[in-house]
């Protein structure tokens, strides 16, 4: 069965930094799709970035961006620039191509320091 | 607006209660799901539906049940059954297309005592 891992419970970052959430998965599957969703304390899950595993070019949106790493089987998040609205939990999912499930990781706390 | 609405957001039953959670979806998608999510752990799939008058069992399905009569509803029953049903849960929905995120609700917040 396919598995998702964020290794990193909690992480901090100052307001304006640059911070990198960890996850990597594990698959046989060639097709596949990756994608980061954000759970502010609102606890609405909002989608932050996707990423098509046949595309080699790395996903970016706005100060998100992704390192997509296929043969190492590793997503990171990128966030820059690093806002208080930031502060967040943050999942990795992985869905396979031809499959309806979404497989979550466990997430990553984000707090945001001013 | 176009978007995912479930109530309500806390919602408090005896033990040995069924309780229905609502889930609706203006968003035209064909695909809607269920989820739970327990504190230190990601979401879990309960169930899914791709079309109307059909649904699939997700990986904790034991305990919960569902129907798909609308395109735009997907209630979620916990019956008494489900052994610790406190929890938070999410429903979504996609365009069935794969390469499609899921778009996600506010999430209800069941609290059994």
């Amino acid at each position: 069965a396919q598995t998702v891992t964020q290794s990193q419970p909690e992480m901090s970052v100052q307001e304006a930094e640059t911070v990198t959430l960890s996850c990597t998965y594990d698959t046989s599957e060639s097709d596949y799709y990756l994608f980061w969703y954000k759970q502010p304390p609102s606890r609405q899950m909002i989608l932050v970035i996707r990423q098509e595993a046949y595309k080699q070019q790395n996903a970016t949106e706005n100060r998100f961006s992704v390192n997509f790493q296929k043969a190492a089987k590793s997503f990171s998040l990128k966030i820059s620039d690093s806002q208080l609205g930031d502060a967040a939990m943050y999942f990795c999912a992985y869905r396979e191509g031809g499959s309806e499930k979404l497989v979550f990781g466990k997430g990553t706390k984000l707090t945001v320091n001013p | 607006d176009g978007g995912i609405t479930q109530s309500p957001k806390y919602l408090f039953r005896k033990e040995g209660q069924n309780v229905t959670l609502s889930c609706e979806q203006n968003l035209n998608h064909d695909a809607m799901y269920w989820y739970r999510q327990d504190p230190g752990q990601g979401l879990r799939l309960i169930y899914y539906s791709q079309i109307v008058n059909d649904f699939q069992k997700g990986d904790i399905a034991e305990g919960y049940s569902v129907s798909r009569e609308k395109k735009e509803s997907f209630p979620l029953t916990v019956t008494s059954a489900q052994k610790n049903p406190t929890a938070f849960y999410l429903c979504a929905s996609s365009k069935t297309n794969l390469a499609y995120e899921q778009y996600f609700g506010p999430g209800t917040r069941l609290t059994v005592t």
